[in-house]
């Protein structure tokens, strides 16, 4: 199985500063077809998890622009360019290349200082 | 609007059985794969299975390989997960999750499932 691992495991932030998220993979996440199955998860507390980023660096519909995803191969980054309150919440990786099974990182806990 | 919307939890002594269900709006049902995701109390997101578009093939964790039987009926827009054999590790929210782009373009609000005697 690919064992996801992110970093920092809690990040604690001021408002309007920026924050970034590593999440490195066991293997390439590198698909035999080129596409790398890499995305990105926001759950706010008492909420569903909602998708922000798919394959590595595109944004779903109605996510913010402050939101971007980098990376290759076995290292990947979510950045958000200036924190605000509502982005508070558990933020995980997963991969979707070498499934089953889908794997997610452990979660990196965002938090306002 | 897409809308997944799960139910069926509940509290269910170990080695019982509990089907959950999600319906779906808002999208061409029949067009995506589907998945079942879990999360235990105060932990993390964990795959459970996964559902081609027409049901013709299904994949599953091993945790719950034998166990746990995802099934659909696209007619109705249905999304279904029976469990069996149920022990107090599976007890978690289950979250229904579309597959556009992969999987978790959209989510259910989850069900909570109580595995105890």
């Amino acid at each position: 199985d690919v064992v996801m691992t992110q970093s920092p495991l809690s990040l604690p932030v001021t408002l309007g500063q920026p924050a970034s998220i590593s999440c490195r993979s066991s293997q390439s996440l590198v698909h035999s077809n080129g596409k790398t199955y890499l995305n990105w998860f926001q759950q706010r507390p008492g909420q569903s998890p909602r998708r922000l980023i798919y394959k590595v660096s595109n944004r779903d519909s109605g996510v913010p622009d402050r939101f971007s995803g980098s990376g290759s191969g076995t290292d990947f980054t979510l950045k958000i360019s200036r924190v605000e309150a509502e982005d508070v919440g558990v933020y995980y990786c997963m991969q979707g290349t070498n499934w089953p099974p889908y794997t997610f990182g452990q979660g990196t806990k965002l938090e306002i200082k | 609007e897409v809308q997944l919307v799960e139910s069926g939890g509940g509290l269910v002594q170990p080695g019982g059985s509990l089907r959950l269900s999600c319906v779906a709006s808002g999208f061409t049902f029949s067009s995506y794969a589907m998945h079942w995701v879990r999360q235990a109390p105060g932990k993390g997101l964990v795959w459970v299975s996964r559902i081609h578009k027409d049901g013709s093939s299904t994949t599953y964790a091993d945790s719950v390989k034998g166990r746990f039987t995802t099934s659909r009926d696209n007619a109705k827009n249905m999304l279904y997960l029976q469990m069996s054999s149920l022990r107090a590790d599976d007890t978690a929210v289950y979250y229904c999750a579309g597959d556009k782009d992969g999987l978790g373009d959209s989510w259910g609000q989850g069900t909570l499932v109580t595995v105890s005697s």
